[in-house]
């Protein structure tokens, strides 16, 4: 079937240690995205891709990057990580500009300590 | 820009019992909307989507929702509510062209047996 991977499914870092986070998918969409969800709360869109084309949200702290090295992955790079940090990250992809319906993944908890 | 309200934090129905949960959303014109379902600690699924036509949609697991303009809003119904529905409901907006999905804050489903 085709879907929306991410690996780890669990991480752990250090304070200040840099972690990334991976996203990959098979449903060959243009369009990939990263979201941060803290608990009881609205996922919140972190960045996205169109294609190679990176669109970063203003209030995305430097400490996030991205990567996406190709189609079908994209990668969360934490450069160093606080204990604010500590949630879970979700990927999703849609399939072209406009159609909005995203796809996610099972998300990444990651754990500062 | 668009927003969206789910006025319920947390609901509590019995098995069998029937359910609705509320959405509002604010936009000068018809929006794409969407409900997404989030059990813990797993990513967010599409349960149902409108974006034209038929005011009443049909989506996936027994649910449907009803996209009344006059009101701008967008509930989620399901008739008979089994034990395991308990889960984290989404609404979501795509408007203004782009990519982005505004998510309300979500309602927290719970179902006593």
């Amino acid at each position: 079937d085709a879907m929306v991977i991410q690996n780890p499914r669990y991480q752990v870092t250090q304070f200040g240690k840099p972690v990334t986070l991976s996203c990959s998918q098979t449903l060959n969409h243009n369009v990939m995205y990263w979201y941060q969800q803290k608990s009881s709360q609205a996922p919140k869109l972190l960045f996205h891709y169109y294609d190679k084309d990176f669109n970063n949200e203003a209030d995305t702290p430097d400490n996030f990057q991205s990567r996406r090295p190709n189609t079908s992955f994209c990668f969360l790079d934490i450069r160093s990580p606080g204990l604010g940090d500590a949630a879970m990250y979700l990927c999703a992809t849609s399939r072209v500009r406009g159609t909005y319906e995203q796809y996610f993944g099972p998300g990444t908890r990651l754990t500062v300590t | 820009a668009q927003s969206v309200t789910q006025p319920d934090i947390h609901i509590t129905v019995s098995e069998g019992a029937s359910l609705e949960l509320r959405c509002n959303y604010s936009y000068g014109a018809t929006p794409y909307l969407f409900w997404y379902v989030q059990s813990p600690g797993q990513g967010l699924q599409l349960l149902l989507k409108y974006f034209s036509g038929d005011t009443l949609v049909q989506g996936i697991k027994g649910f449907e929702a009803e996209f009344k303009r006059s009101q701008s809003s967008f509930n989620l119904r399901k008739p008979s509510v089994h034990w395991s529905d308990a889960a984290e409901y989404f609404c979501a907006v795509g408007a203004g062209g782009g990519n982005k999905l505004t998510f309300g804050t979500g309602t927290q489903l719970k179902v006593e047996l």
